[in-house]
Formats: structure tokens, C-alpha cells, sequence
């Protein structure tokens, strides 16, 4: 098992540019997540889905946008970026245990800067 | 609303000695409670967990009890390694204002060991 993938890596972008971030899980989990992690500000929730072709806004989800078409796919889409887009982004995906418990698996990020 | 509030670091400590990481949270209902840890360069992955009140989570030598009466789940381990050097996240998964359930993580803890 893979777990949870994303591309790119790294990249680099000029104001207002546009870019697609992938994210794959192998798990099946009915669960997926976006965050984006800044110093000093822990991980902030931008968009989830709870099953495929459904997704719903989180904490800070103006600027982005996000489709989950297949159940093992969760892109997340920046439509022209910003410099205050410079972060990096973790996918996650969970599944759901009958108490509710919520453990995340994490990708390994992709680190975007935005001149 | 649901929230989580954890020791600011970063926390340096050598090699042997004891650590404690505060975390207290303020939830309504019943959370599941979690440390994550973010090793360099990777994504978060789950330390241990705990469900219910009075729960001990474990894992690679590190400890933490769900304390409900003092709304705590302090991270503990009694002899750090230099291989402990990472950012340790506190979590909790609980019922949201919109149903459902939803993870809120802290701003994390940056440890360093030295040899």
C-alpha cells in the first residue's frame, strides 16, 4: 500500500497563475482532507469531502476549490494564486470507526510558493 | 466551539531526559483524542490516540492519559531520543455544530533533542 500521495512535490508559481494539486489514497476511505500549514499556525482545514462527489468548505477554503470525481482522488485547485498562498499542503484521507474516532493518514505534502 | 491549546516550543531537552507536552481542550460531547507527530520534510502521522475518559494512549514509549475532569491530554515520555526531534500535534475529533464529526489540531510543539 502507498497510502496517501500527492503531486507535485514542489512548485513554484507567479500571481496569478493556476495549478491543480493531486491527491490519491489506496485505503478506500470515504474520507479526504486539505489542509495548509504555516509557521507558528498549526494545520488549517481549506476543503473536505465525506464520499466521492461530495465536498464541503472548511476553515479557510476562499481562493481554492476542490472535486472528488472518484473515490481515491482528491484535487484541490487554486484558480489565480497569490503570494498569501505560499504554504505548505497536506491531503489526508480517514476512515470512520462506529464511535466516531477520526485517525488521519497524511501525504507528504507539496510545497508551493507564489511569487 | 470545539478547540485545543498546546504548550508553545519550541522545547529543546537532551538526550535522557524526561518531556511533557501540555495539551487542554474544550469540546462539548465525548472526543476522541490524538497526538500526531511531524517528522522533517514529512507528512503527520498518528502517535496515539485515546477515546474515551480516563484512556491511556501508547506508542513508542510516549504516554498520555485523557483526563476529562481537568479537560487535559498531556504527552509524556520518560527518556527522549535525538531521533524524537519533530513537531508533535494535539488533536481532537468531536461532534460539530453542523453534525457530524470534525478534527481541530493545535498549533504544535517543535521538540529538539540533543546529544
Amino acid at each position: 500500500n502507498a497510502g496517501v500521495t500527492q503531486t507535485p512535490k514542489f512548485r513554484v508559481l507567479k500571481t496569478g497563475q493556476s495549478m491543480t494539486l493531486l491527491c490519491a489514497q489506496d485505503m478506500n476511505h470515504e474520507y479526504m482532507y486539505w489542509y495548509r500549514q504555516d509557521p507558528g499556525m498549526g494545520l488549517r482545514l481549506i476543503h473536505y469531502s465525506v464520499g466521492e462527489g461530495t465536498t464541503a468548505k472548511g476553515e479557510v477554503p476562499d481562493g481554492y476549490n476542490v472535486s472528488r470525481l472518484k473515490k481515491q482522488n482528491f484535487l484541490l485547485g487554486l484558480e489565480s494564486a497569490a503570494p498569501s498562498q505560499t504554504s505548505v499542503y497536506f491531503c489526508a484521507s480517514s476512515y470512520r470507526s462506529s464511535v466516531g474516532t477520526d485517525t488521519q493518514y497524511f501525504g507528504p505534502g507539496t510545497r508551493l510558493t507564489v511569487l | 466551539g470545539n478547540s485545543v491549546t498546546q504548550m508553545e516550543g519550541p522545547v529543546t531537552l537532551s538526550e535522557e531526559a524526561f518531556l511533557t507536552i501540555n495539551c487542554t481542550y474544550t469540546a462539548t460531547g465525548y472526543p476522541s483524542l490524538f497526538w500526531y507527530v511531524q517528522y522533517p520534510g514529512e507528512g503527520l502521522q498518528l502517535l496515539l490516540k485515546a477515546t474515551k475518559a480516563d484512556d491511556k494512549g501508547s506508542n513508542k514509549g510516549f504516554e498520555a492519559t485523557y483526563r476529562k475532569e481537568t479537560t487535559s491530554f498531556h504527552l509524556e515520555k520518560g527518556s527522549v531520543q535525538v531521533s524524537d526531534s519533530a513537531v508533535y500535534f494535539c488533536a481532537l475529533s468531536g461532534s460539530s455544530n453542523t453534525g457530524g464529526f470534525k478534527t481541530i489540531f493545535g498549533a504544535g510543539t517543535r521538540l529538539f533533542v540533543k546529544a
